[in-house]
């Protein structure tokens, strides 16, 4: 059974400055892990996609990077602002079926 | 607007009292998928939809049901509601697993509880 965690837990940085979030899975056959943001009392929004073929994928500020074979994703967050604090989440899709695994995310807030 | 739409947003229902949360997309999507999240358990997985009559198991299927006779929509069926299936649950759509960009779009989602 497919296992995915996500540390650290929470995370607190003063505005401007560049952080990672990490995302490990258990089985490293997967289609593709993505990458959301969760704002308090709000739906999930998709962040980035990556594809079990791809190492990475750049939107704006943000940079998600994979590598399968450790099972671990990486995503980077470049001049942290606060209106970045939320919850990040990240979800793997597993190749033999529409079954997805999330992580139970991490939370950072962002300290003008 | 491309968007999923769930219904209702908030429910307080009795145990035992059969309810359907719909779950509706526009964007003639062929995955659909239902997840509940609760404090300390994350989102988890209920049911999913690969295309119109396809479904499947998730991680956590007991107690729910699920149909899928048209593409755009999705319902969630309790026939028997208990008070561990008060939590906020969300329905997420995707261009289908056979595309290359499979993004999911969730909905608002909808808080039940159940007393």
């Amino acid at each position: 059974k497919q296992e995915v965690t996500q540390i650290p837990a929470a995370l607190s940085v003063p505005e401007g400055e560049n952080l990672v979030l990490n995302c490990s899975f258990t089985d490293s056959a997967i289609y593709n892990l993505q990458w959301f943001r969760q704002d308090p009392g709000k739906g999930l929004t998709s962040l980035l996609l990556i594809q079990s073929s791809q190492r990475e994928q750049t939107s704006g500020r943000l940079n998600a990077s994979l590598d399968k074979s450790s099972g671990r994703s990486t995503l980077y967050i470049a001049a942290s602002q606060p209106g970045d604090s939320a919850t990040y989440l990240c979800a793997v899709f597993s190749t033999n079926a529409g079954k997805s695994t999330f992580g139970d995310g991490t939370t950072l807030t962002v300290k003008p | 607007e491309a968007q999923v739409t769930q219904n209702p947003r908030y429910l307080i229902t009795v145990t035992g009292k059969k309810l359907t949360v719909t779950c509706s997309q526009n964007m003639n999507h062929e995955y659909m998928s239902w997840y509940r999240q609760d404090p300390g358990l994350g989102l988890r997985q209920i049911y999913y939809s690969m295309n119109v009559e396809v479904t499947d198991k998730g991680d956590v299927p007991e107690g729910y049901k699920v149909s899928r006779k048209e593409k755009r929509n999705f319902p969630l069926i309790l026939e028997s509601p208990s008070p561990n299936q008060t939590s906020l649950y969300f329905c997420a759509s995707s261009p289908g697993l056979a595309r290359y960009t499979d993004t999911q779009y969730f909905g608002p989602g909808t808080r039940l509880t159940v007393l």
